[in-house]
């Protein structure tokens, strides 16, 4: 199925570092969300994103919705341990459709 | 905890049997989407339903079915099972056709 191109697919960083992950597609989106996924367990909505150029945090996330309307990122600042995880972005192709492609996945190991 | 509620957690079943998953939205949610999770892989959309009626469609198979019920909650009917049909089902929940999608913990299907 259809699924957007999200980088790097995996990444170990030391505690305390600064992470930045992004995703891209070809196809114009009307929404961006991004999600944090524990193993075997559901997806948790990090931030929300609806207009292009768009930058909003949630602690120490920010995550961007790209001018383009084709591509978003999401750094994290100082990271801890419990940061490690799978990190999705999902987006809305555009109004009216109301599905939801969703990203390969980021997988993050934080080193203490 | 999402407030979406998904039973059972776990379900092991044989090639050729039927299961139904269920799921209850939060609470003032009107949609209802359905994804599938195979191991180590991103989440494919499934379906999508809002207030009773199917807004959208995605790679379901044939031998798949999910409906939603006045009172909003929705079920995913897997048919025919197959070995590659074991995966994680996540439902998620939103206010209206677009937006925060909010996931349930998921119900882990193991064919055998």
């Amino acid at each position: 199925g259809q699924q957007l191109n999200q980088s790097p697919q995996s990444m170990f960083i030391q505690e305390g570092e600064d992470v930045s992950m992004n995703c891209t597609s070809s196809s114009i989106f009307n929404t961006w969300l991004w999600y944090k996924q524990d193993p075997g367990e559901g997806p948790v909505l990090l931030i929300a994103l609806y207009k292009a150029g768009e930058l909003t945090s949630n602690g120490r996330l920010t995550a961007q919705f790209g001018i383009t309307r084709k591509d978003s990122f999401l750094n994290i600042s100082a990271s801890i341990p419990s940061d490690v995880g799978i990190y999705f972005c999902a987006g809305q192709l555009s109004p009216g459709t109301y599905k939801y492609i969703f990203g390969t996945g980021t997988r993050l190991k934080v080193l203490a | 905890d999402s407030g979406v509620t998904q039973t059972p957690k776990h379900l092991i079943t044989a090639t050729g049997q039927r299961v139904t998953l269920r799921c209850s939205p939060r609470s003032g949610d009107l949609s209802v989407y359905w994804y599938q999770q195979s191991l180590d892989q991103g989440l494919q959309f499934l379906i999508q339903y809002y207030n009773g009626e199917e807004r959208a469609k995605g790679n379901i198979l044939e031998r798949f079915s999910a409906q939603q019920f006045p009172d909003l909650h929705s079920e995913l009917n897997l048919s025919s099972l197959e070995l590659g049909d074991s995966a994680l089902y996540f439902c998620a929940s939103s206010v209206d056709g677009g937006g925060e999608q909010y996931f349930g913990p998921g119900t882990r299907l193991t064919v055998t």
